[in-house]
């Protein structure tokens, strides 16, 4: 059964760093092109990142280019989120997801919550 | 500001039709496949259409999806009260100044 479970979110205070992961299990991380996407309280969501499954193309929305990396560890299989110079706007529900045929992401991580605030 | 526009509410009674619209420009539903998905609030967003109009297998076939120029349309037929969620289309974007992948502003289902 293919699962992520995203973990590592928490209250931190503005300029604060945090690193987010996400733990595949059910198929091999590596295998597949992967995302994060964000969905602030009462708003809709917004996508945030990009690895290939080669893991050598990275892609980010404006939003949070330069701030946020995405990274992987194959021997974990794990994907991971590192968010830093963090704002008040970041306060989000963070999900990993997985894409599929068409660009679709077929399964869903069942998120975690960063809290950006003083 | 999302770049795909939804109507951001629609309602029927249970076994009705609903009609979700989806509507973007040549940069993204010129040249690409769209996805659609179901939120319940509180949890994660669900898969429902990929490349357009196919469903995953765990999908019933009262969701469809189609796409004509630079809209794209979600129907939900037998309308049931386990499908009041919010729902979001999403494409990818070669206009790299929007964000490459994009989804639309949301839409919520309300069963009468």
């Amino acid at each position: 059964e293919v699962q992520l479970v995203e973990s590592g979110g928490a209250l931190i205070q503005p300029g604060g760093s945090l690193r987010l992961s996400c733990a595949a299990s059910g198929f091999t991380l590596s295998s597949y092109e992967m995302d994060w996407v964000r969905q602030a309280p009462g708003k809709g969501l917004e996508w945030l990142s990009y690895m290939s499954s080669g893991g050598n193309t990275k892609y980010y929305a404006d939003s949070v280019k330069g701030r946020f990396t995405i990274s992987r560890d194959n021997t974990k299989n794990s994907l991971y989120l590192q968010l830093n110079s963090l704002r008040a706007e970041d306060t989000a529900v963070y999900y990993c997801a997985r894409e599929s045929n068409g660009y679709a992401f077929d399964y869903w991580g069942q998120g975690t919550l960063v809290t950006v605030s003083s | 500001q999302s770049v795909l526009t939804q109507p951001p509410s629609v309602s029927a009674a249970p076994g009705q039709k609903v009609t979700i619209s989806c509507s973007g420009s040549s940069s993204n539903f010129g040249n690409s496949y769209v996805s659609w998905y179901q939120q319940v609030p509180g949890t994660a967003p669900k898969l429902l259409i990929f490349e357009t109009n196919k469903r995953p297998s765990w999908i019933p076939d009262r969701f469809s999806g189609s796409k004509s120029g630079t809209s794209a349309t979600l129907d939900i037929t037998g309308l049931q009260t386990g499908d009041e969620a919010d729902y979001y289309c999403g494409t990818w974007d070669s206009n790299l100044s929007s964000g490459l992948y994009i989804f639309g502003s949301g839409t919520k289902v309300t069963v009468l």
